[in-house]
């Protein structure tokens, strides 16, 4: 699976950066959301989630920010590396409504040597 | 363990021609679910099914589309008379709802399917 050749935003950071990946979510009923990474030709691959009574939740190298008041994720990459390059999406769910990910549309982090 | 696995990894099929995915999920993952990715239109969700219960069909783009799951474990994407905008990447993911401490799906690498 990848990204099928969509006009997606891009970020471009220098190796060691830190990086913020931004998303606005559209339900405000949901209640769990999620970060996913997907490389060329693979699948989504989960970094980290969050629900939403909380605002901040930190993982290796990773913090997800949840502001509800405006329906935004957003997800910070310490000391960014060249594997880190990938298409991110955000996703979703009301939990009261069979847990289908509603995804964002995705944004092209690349990370320049 | 093996992760979700789904099969043929690539697919080339003519217009009006009917095709066949097929999703391993997780051993043990009662949840299975079914996205598709496509130009212009991002990661979208078609079909869930949860354990026993009546799969939630609500994102499924036309009555040429259905889905089935067999003995709670593979699942089969079937496309009747196939048209160009069918092009895409179909994935699969799968979950448990054990306990339900995460609602973390875990995806295949996917199909992509080309309709000529």
């Amino acid at each position: 699976g990848e990204s099928v050749g969509l006009h997606l935003p891009t970020l471009s950071v220098q190796e060691g950066d830190n990086s913020i990946i931004n998303c606005a979510y559209s339900n405000s009923a949901s209640d769990y959301f999620i970060w996913y990474k997907q490389e060329s030709g693979k699948g989504p691959q989960f970094i980290i989630d969050i629900r939403s009574n909380m605002d901040k939740r930190q993982g290796q190298r990773v913090t997800v920010l949840l502001n509800k008041t405006v329906k935004h994720l957003s997800l910070q990459i310490a000391a960014t590396q060249p594997g880190d390059s990938a298409v991110y999406f955000c996703a979703e769910i009301f939990t009261g409504g069979g847990n289908k990910l509603t995804f964002g549309t995705g944004t092209q982090l690349k990370v320049e040597l | 363990g093996a992760g979700v696995s789904q099969s043929p990894s690539n697919k080339v099929t003519e217009k009006g021609k009917d095709v066949e995915l097929r999703c391993d999920p997780i051993s043990g993952h009662t949840a299975l679910y079914w996205y598709r990715q496509s130009l212009g239109q991002g990661l979208e969700f078609l079909i869930y099914f949860q354990g026993n219960s009546a799969p939630d069909k609500s994102g499924l783009p036309s009555d040429r589309f259905s889905a089935e799951r067999t003995g709670g474990s593979v699942s089969t994407l079937t496309i009747q008379r196939t048209q160009q905008e069918d092009s895409a990447v179909y994935l699969c993911a799968s979950s448990t709802r054990q306990g339900q401490s995460s609602y973390e799906q875990y995806f295949g690498p996917g199909t992509r399917l080309t309709v000529t």
